[in-house]
């Protein structure tokens, strides 16, 4: 089975302070996805990428990045974290091949910046 | 732009008992994808069951069946008989089966089930 490992269930951070969040996947997936889902709000994608170093905004870019210099390895960076980030983050990949459509989630990343 | 809409934010169900949770979407393109998510308490998020819009059967998971209205762009999932396990939130999604920044997931906001013993 496809594994996307986040890692950090749960983190507590202060605000300004800079934030990374790693997911790793272990099914050599071309494409990977960040999301931040928010009670009422549903997934709201943040980045993906569909290869090593390359990179595309979501639906909600702003106040984060993200990295991937690896194939099997996405993390998303908060620069400056703030209030308003404080969220569930969840890491996805899949195939990039046509008609590859089920994504792979991870276990999700709690973040709460005070 | 594409959207999917899910109308009931709580559903309750006794176990054992039959649910339905209602899904709809607006697109204008005629081959696309649909799928239910699953998110457990443990957060989790699982894949329940998909279809694909060219084909006409309803898609069919052990208990979990969907009703695909293409006309009427509803997309609702039932649960027949109950269990305590699926209590969770679930998610509609659509995807684009265009390639590229088109083709990624669009989700709706979640209907919440619990299951009452």
């Amino acid at each position: 089975d496809v594994k996307v490992t986040q890692s950090s269930r749960y983190l507590v951070k202060r605000t300004g302070e800079k934030v990374f969040l790693e997911c790793v996947q272990d099914m050599d997936h071309e494409n990977m996805f960040w999301y931040r889902q928010d009670p009422g709000l549903g997934l709201r994608l943040i980045y993906f990428s569909y290869d090593v170093k390359m990179k595309e905004k979501g639906d909600i870019p702003e106040g984060y990045s993200v990295s991937r210099e690896k194939k099997e390895r996405f993390s998303l960076i908060l620069e400056s974290a703030s209030t308003n980030q404080t969220s569930m983050y969840l890491c996805a990949s899949r195939p990039g091949q046509a008609g590859a459509n089920v994504l792979t989630f991870g276990a999700g990343s709690r973040l709460t910046v005070l | 732009a594409q959207t999917v809409t899910q109308s009931q934010p709580e559903m309750s169900v006794q176990e054992a008992e039959t649910v339905t949770l209602s899904c709809t979407y607006d697109t204008s393109e005629s081959d696309y994808y649909l799928f239910w998510y699953k998110q457990p308490p443990s957060r989790q998020m699982i894949l329940v069951i998909r279809q694909e819009a060219y084909k006409q059967q309803n898609a069919t998971e052990n208990r979990f069946s969907v009703n695909f209205q293409k006309a009427a762009k509803s997309f609702s999932l039932k649960i027949s008989d109950s269990q305590l396990g699926d209590a969770a939130m679930y998610f509609c999604a659509y995807r684009s089966r265009v390639g590229g920044s088109q083709g990624n997931l669009i989700f709706g906001k979640g209907t919440k089930l619990s299951v009452k013993p």
